[in-house]
């Protein structure tokens, strides 16, 4: 049973460039969750798939972030217009009931 | 929306000694984790406990809902337990959405 995997792991880009995470779930894993981390503090909720709805969005996640789960297995999570705000450790979960295990992050680095 | 506290906010201790960490949450939670992110920043699993008391190893936890609090004991700690511990609660209201803490930083040194 292979754990939550993401990719890239590192990401650095210019300002004004658009971004592109992706997220493979638990096998089985019908719920699959976006936080973001800044340094020196908790991870911050940004949206929860059940399959391939989006049933709760943050108000952090703006305009310039979408995220989708078009067949309700992977997940992808893109960021338009990168502003130095934006870098963060981007950190993908998913579950089966309400535990929730996490993948190993993709750092952003926006220069 | 529901708010969590951790305490304290940094730890340091010597091998071999026991701690305790806490965390509080202001209202009614239908899940509570606690999690140990390693330097690489990985978040993992230590606990799944909404209520009750769980034991792995020299680690045990315990939630009083009620209360509204969590207690994570460390016991007999070592180097390899230094790290961020967080608490993550599931609110009443969210499907989806965990809340963690500020994290309590531990450092154990030899």
């Amino acid at each position: 049973d292979t754990g939550v995997s993401q990719d890239p792991r590192h990401k650095i880009t210019k300002r004004g460039q658009n971004v592109t995470f992706r997220c493979d779930p638990i096998s089985e894993h019908n719920r699959l969750y976006w936080y973001r981390q800044t340094l020196g503090q908790g991870p911050e909720f940004l949206t929860y798939f059940q399959n391939e709805a989006q049933l709760e969005k943050s108000r952090l996640l703006s305009d310039r972030f979408s995220a989708e789960r078009p067949k309700g297995s992977f997940s992808t999570l893109e960021i338009q217009r990168t502003e130095q705000g934006d870098s963060a450790m981007y950190l993908c979960a998913s579950s089966l009931t309400t535990e929730q295990y996490f993948g190993p992050g993709t750092r952003l680095t926006v220069t | 929306g529901i708010q969590v506290e951790q305490s304290p906010p940094d730890l340091i201790l010597q091998e071999g000694a026991n701690s305790t960490l806490r965390c509080n949450f202001s209202d009614s939670v239908n899940n509570l984790q606690w999690f140990h992110q390693n330097p690489w920043g990985q978040l993992i699993n230590l606990f799944y406990i909404p209520s009750g008391t769980k034991q792995n190893g020299r680690l045990s936890a315990t939630t009083v809902a009620t209360e509204r609090y969590s207690l994570l004991y460390i016991s007999s700690s070592q180097t390899t337990d230094s790290g961020v511990y967080f608490c993550a609660v599931l609110g009443g209201t969210s499907y989806g959405k965990l809340t963690f803490g500020q994290g309590t930083i531990l450092t154990v040194h030899p």
